[in-house]
């Protein structure tokens, strides 16, 4: 069965320092598409870094870095030089062509 | 682009009335998904249109619940009747199906309270 794990509920992290939040997947599909969401206590679900499944590099977007690990089935999101701004709920996805799931989440908060 | 348009914010109603939710994807995107997220249960999918047509709906609860896409901009979501345990953020998404995996785009949320 398909499924995505979040092990940290919760997290916290001194502002400007790097902080990795975890997930792990379970699927026997070669083809699928790895995303991450951030969802701050306004409630809007924020789009923030794509992996495909076939990609061979990591993938970036500014702050933002997943460490897409394929034969650990881990696809973990790093922030660096965390922010205030970045205290949220993340959540981990996995899409494929008839199904998207979604993780439990983890929520970050970052310290001053 | 407005990104994706959800009517309305908020609702509050009576149990066993009917309640509509409306959607109005990115223009340009073929996928559109509504999902439902409460606190006990984190964020589920309902349904998942590709060029307008429903893919998957396993994750429809029940009869009370359906979805339609009559065009490319627009879709409802529809509980008749509603029932307390409804009560939830209601999120519509669409995006651009090219390939298998394109990021989503959420719209604000409907929450919906039933009394």
């Amino acid at each position: 069965a398909q499924k995505i794990t979040q092990t940290q509920p919760g997290m916290f992290v001194q502002e400007k320092e790097a902080v990795t939040l975890d997930c792990t997947y379970d699927t026997s599909d070669p083809s699928y598409g790895l995303f991450w969401y951030k969802q701050p206590s306004s409630g809007e679900m924020i789009f923030l870094i794509y992996q495909g499944s076939y990609d061979q590099q990591n993938a970036t977007e500014g702050r933002y870095s997943l460490n897409f690990q394929k034969a650990r089935k881990s696809a973990n999101l790093v922030i660096s030089a965390s922010q205030l701004g970045d205290s949220a709920m993340y959540f981990c996805a996995m899409r494929f062509y008839d199904k998207v799931i979604f993780g439990p989440g983890t929520s970050l908060s970052v310290i001053p | 682009d407005a990104g994706v348009i959800q009517s309305p914010r908020h609702e509050v109603t009576e149990m066993g009335q009917e309640v509509t939710l409306r959607c109005k994807p990115i223009s340009g995107h073929n996928s559109l998904f509504w999902y439902r997220q409460t606190m006990m249960r984190g964020l589920e999918l309902l349904i998942y249109f590709n060029n307008n047509v429903p893919i998957d709906d396993s994750g429809m609860p029940e009869d009370r619940f359906s979805a339609k896409m009559p065009n490319a901009s627009f879709s409802t979501l529809k509980i008749q009747p509603s029932e307390p345990r409804d009560s939830a953020v209601y999120f519509c998404a669409s995006s651009l199906w090219v390939s298998a995996w394109g990021e989503q785009y959420f719209g604000p949320g409907t929450r919906l309270t039933v009394t």
